[in-house]
């Protein structure tokens, strides 16, 4: 079946705009999560969707970013008023069960965001 | 400084030789040790994952180990090919009152050459 799909696959933008980067998880996965990866780093914990209940929000850098899922299913994370120092790799992964710890998280091929 | 420490940070080798990546972690209270492969401009990929209890774990020709007395893990790679080229990282889930979180290490560069 389809894995996790995340566009566009690269993004480039103005400081200051806004942009969105989507994430489709795999049909069925209640936990989704958003990373984020910069040059020569680890990847980041953003955001971290667990099926009906709030998301756990305390990986985003600032309230620029914020992140949303629509129906329990497709997210959009929104970075308002982009920096440079937001020029990354967004990952966004899914998995079966809310219990991050328990399964498996297939990961998408991420959205390189160039801000200049 | 990072609760998940990989070394070493890259790592050279000829094709067919083995090689063994380390992480180092001081996160608690432990849930699961976690091991990704990512190739260049890819999503991360499991290798592997093991629980408290669990010593080793194998995936082909990988092999992960896990000392959680220790804090350590390593990643043994048998017989390296070139698709290996990847980067290598270590993920350390730990239980907290919210739920489940994971910690990345920084990730091994390792290049197999011909």
């Amino acid at each position: 079946g389809a894995g996790v799909s995340q566009s566009p696959s690269n993004k480039v933008t103005e400081k200051g705009k806004d942009v969105e980067l989507r994430c489709d998880p795999i049909s069925g996965h209640t936990a989704l999560y958003w990373y984020r990866q910069s040059l020569g780093q680890g990847l980041e914990f953003l955001i971290y969707f667990q099926g009906n209940s709030a998301p756990d929000k305390s990986g985003l850098p600032s309230d620029r970013f914020s992140a949303e899922r629509t129906g329990g299913s497709v997210s959009t994370l929104t970075i308002q008023r982009t920096q440079q120092e937001d020029s990354a790799v967004y990952l966004c992964a899914s998995s079966l069960s809310v219990l991050a710890g328990g399964y498996e998280q297939y990961f998408g091929p991420g959205t390189r965001l160039t801000v200049t | 400084k990072n609760q998940v420490e990989q070394s070493p940070q890259s790592l050279i080798i000829l094709e067919g030789k083995n090689c063994t990546l380390q992480c180092n972690y001081t996160v608690s209270p432990f849930s699961n040790l976690r091991w990704y492969k990512q190739d260049t401009g890819r999503g991360p990929v499991s290798l592997t994952i093991m629980t408290f209890s669990e010593n080793t774990k194998s995936n082909g020709r990988y092999t992960a180990t896990l000392d959680a007395d220790t804090k350590q893990s390593s990643l043994h790679i048998t017989a390296s090919q070139l698709s290996d080229s990847a980067s290598y990282i270590c993920v350390v889930t730990i239980l907290t009152g919210g739920g489940n979180k994971l910690t990345f290490g920084t990730g091994t560069q390792l290049k197999v050459e011909l």
